[in-house]
């Protein structure tokens, strides 16, 4: 079946620009996950959706980085002002509900802010 | 808080040669603890997990891990290296809340 998706891939955003990173779990999904992963790290947590509530944030690293997920399936990461220190990979993951612990993990969207 | 540690970012080997790959957790409750392997330009596939009972856990493409609770250990072992194990390994624990946490990540070369 269908894997987590993620649009776009790759993106690239001047210094100040907002940038809208998607993910689409797989179906029936409970779980949202969003990490950012540095050049040369491993993955870092960002945030967590259980449906459509938003029920950890404490990873996002500024209040520029938002992430919303209204109807509880697509999730979207939105970064207003980007800046250098925001490039990074930005991974999504999926989990069937909150029992299961494996995580199943989109491609990514790299970000590269110049 | 939780923490892992992955010893060595570069590990080489030969082909036929055992895979080694070291990770340590430090956790205030006992962990779920994951093996993840990464593709250039790819996402995250699970290699394998301890969640509960046995402590050797065997996975795909021929890996395993055991969980050792005294040393706070879960490294990966693969007996026979072949070229396509080539990637980047991470160890992954979840204890206490819901998101992982990841270790910085050991990069595998595999020579013929």
């Amino acid at each position: 079946g269908a894997g987590v998706s993620q649009s776009p891939r790759y993106k690239v955003a001047k210094r100040g620009q907002d940038v809208a990173l998607r993910c689409d779990p797989i179906s029936g999904h409970v779980s949202l996950f969003w990490y950012q992963q540095a050049l040369g790290q491993g993955p870092e947590f960002l945030t967590y959706f259980q449906n459509e509530a938003q029920l950890d944030k404490s990873g996002l690293p500024s209040d520029r980085f938002f992430a919303e997920r209204p109807e509880g399936s697509v999730s979207t990461l939105k970064i207003q002002r980007t800046q250098q220190e925001d490039s990074a990979v930005y991974l999504c993951a999926s989990r069937p509900n909150p029992g299961i612990n494996e995580q199943y993990f989109g491609p990514g969207t790299r970000l590269t802010v110049t | 808080a939780q923490s892992v540690t992955q010893l060595g970012s570069h590990v080489s080997v030969s082909e036929g040669a055992l895979v080694l790959l070291r990770c340590n957790y430090s956790s205030s409750v006992p962990p779920y603890l994951f093996w993840y392997v990464q593709y250039p330009n790819q996402g995250l596939q699970l290699l394998l997990k301890y969640t509960t009972g046995a402590t050797l856990v065997k996975g795909i493409n021929g890996f395993e891990a055991e969980f050792k609770k005294s040393e706070t250990s879960f490294h990966l072992t693969k007996p026979s290296a072949h070229m396509s194990d080539a990637a980047e390994y991470f160890c992954a624990a979840n204890g206490g809340s819901e998101k992982l946490v990841f270790g910085k990540g050991t990069k595998l070369t595999v020579n013929p």
